[in-house]
């Protein structure tokens, strides 16, 4: 079936970097675009960037410009968001999620999400 | 940006009751929203697109509405699976941009 699978949670002192995996399974992983949304604890949902993967173009949301890449293996089938100078504040889940047409008039929306990977930021 | 506000954040309702929940646009984006539905320590679950489409296997009881900067999400028979976190999400432009959330909670 379709899915989403994330790597395991991380522990990082602040300062470092965390790069988060997200590999694709049961549709074709170049067609649609990934996209990296995170929460905080207790917070709502806030979007990070995206890449469309059959071209590798990005986009990032200008509160995490210069911080975040967002990469993929196409051999792989694997997306990978990397966020950089890690801060207490990042302390969060992070979800990668498919945005998909879902009918005719090419209306999007996330369909399919990852299980979601733990990011604690702690000295 | 475009900025979503949700309304009400909190609502106590019981079950079989009648609930809306409200999500205005900073600025109109025709009808490029979805609402998600997350349970505490899940990943969100897409509940509707396009406004007023509803996802395949979401139960019929679930409906939007709106277009432009106002949209609504409606349960018509609240159910017990149905105390979540409601979440509406604009797809009009980057960068794209959550509504801050409404949790429905039993009474």
């Amino acid at each position: 079936q379709v899915q989403l699978v994330q790597s395991g949670a991380e522990v990082k002192k602040p300062g470092a970097s965390v790069k988060v995996s997200c590999r694709a399974s049961g549709y074709i992983f170049s067609n649609y675009d990934i996209h990296w949304v995170r929460q905080a604890p207790g917070q709502g949902l806030e979007w990070m960037g995206r890449m469309n993967t059959g071209i590798a173009n990005t986009e990032y949301s200008q509160d995490f410009q210069g911080r975040v890449t967002i990469s993929r293996d196409t051999s792989a089938n694997t997306a990978y968001m990397e966020l950089r100078s890690l801060r207490s504040e990042d302390t969060a889940v992070y979800y990668c999620a498919r945005r998909r047409a879902l009918d005719l008039y090419y209306n999007y929306a996330m369909d399919v999400w990852g299980q979601g990977t733990t990011v604690t930021v702690s000295s | 940006d475009i900025q979503l506000t949700q309304s009400p954040s909190f609502l106590s309702a019981s079950v079989g009751d009648r609930v809306a929940i409200t999500c205005r646009a900073s600025q109109g984006i025709s009808n490029s929203l979805a609402w998600y539905q997350q349970k505490p320590g899940i990943a969100p679950k897409l509940l509707i697109y396009g406004a007023f489409s509803l996802q395949s296997g979401v139960p019929s009881r679930f409906s939007g509405s709106g277009s432009g900067t106002e949209f609504t999400l409606t349960i018509s028979s609240l159910q017990p699976e149905d105390f979540a976190t409601y979440y509406c999400q604009q797809l009009n432009s980057y960068p794209l941009t959550f509504g801050g959330g409404t949790r429905v909670e039993i009474k």
